[in-house]
């Protein structure tokens, strides 16, 4: 069974930074393209960042580039994402999704929410 | 960027009626468009991709139409547990890029 297991969320100041980790089992990860998503508080689904499956290649939406960094350990079954220069704008609950039997996501964590605030 | 609208905002159906979603996209996604049902305190579901394609295990009164701009969501015979946001997506396969609509609230009427 595919599973995808976020942590790392919690309270941050603005300007701060946070490294959020998913990790996935039940399928072979080196093998798979993996994506963050974000949903802000009662609001809908942004698409964040998106990293090939040997780190190959990597792209943000807009609004993240220069502060987000996506990357992956395979070793370790690991997908992470690095948030720098935080803002308020940024609280919601982040989701790694995972496309493994169709061009979109299929497959999706249970989200770890990050709240930027003072 | 390609600009996805859903309409409407909420939709209100009796249960086992049927259900339809529309979702319109700025410029041609060809049939590179998915759907997602999300409950409360829940992660997206997958529905349908490809515009047509049933995610798997997804019910048989789920099903999905259009290409290019205009996008169609049905839902045949509403179940308790359909009500529910659902979102549009469109996915470009390279550059990877994927846009959602801003989402339908389905409540019961």
């Amino acid at each position: 069974e595919v599973q995808l297991v976020e942590s790392g969320g919690g309270l941050v100041k603005p300007g701060g930074s946070l490294r959020l980790s998913c990790v996935g089992s039940g399928y072979t990860f080196e093998s798979y393209t993996m994506n963050w998503v974000r949903q802000a508080p009662g609001k809908g689904l942004e698409w964040v960042s998106c990293i090939s499956s040997s780190s190959s290649y990597m792209f943000y939406a807009d609004s993240m580039k220069g502060r987000f960094t996506i990357s992956r350990d395979n070793a370790k079954n690991s997908l992470y994402l690095q948030m720098n220069s935080l803002r308020d704008e940024d609280t919601a609950v982040y989701y790694c999704a995972l496309g493994f039997d169709s061009p979109s996501f299929d497959y999706w964590g249970q989200g770890t929410l990050v709240t930027v605030s003072s | 960027e390609t600009v996805m609208t859903q309409s409407p905002a909420t939709l209100s159906v009796s249960p086992g009626e049927r259900a339809t979603l529309s979702c319109r996209a700025s410029q041609s996604v060809s049939s590179n468009l998915a759907w997602f049902q999300q409950r409360p305190g829940q992660a997206p579901r997958l529905l349908i991709y490809g515009a047509s394609t049933r995610a798997t295990g997804i019910p048989a009164r789920f099903s999905g139409s259009g290409s290019g701009t205009e996008f169609t969501l049905t839902i045949s015979s509403l179940q308790s547990e359909d009500f529910a946001v659902y979102y549009c997506q469109q996915y470009n396969k390279w550059p990877p890029m994927y846009t959602f609509g801003q989402g339908t609230k389905l409540e019961i009427k």
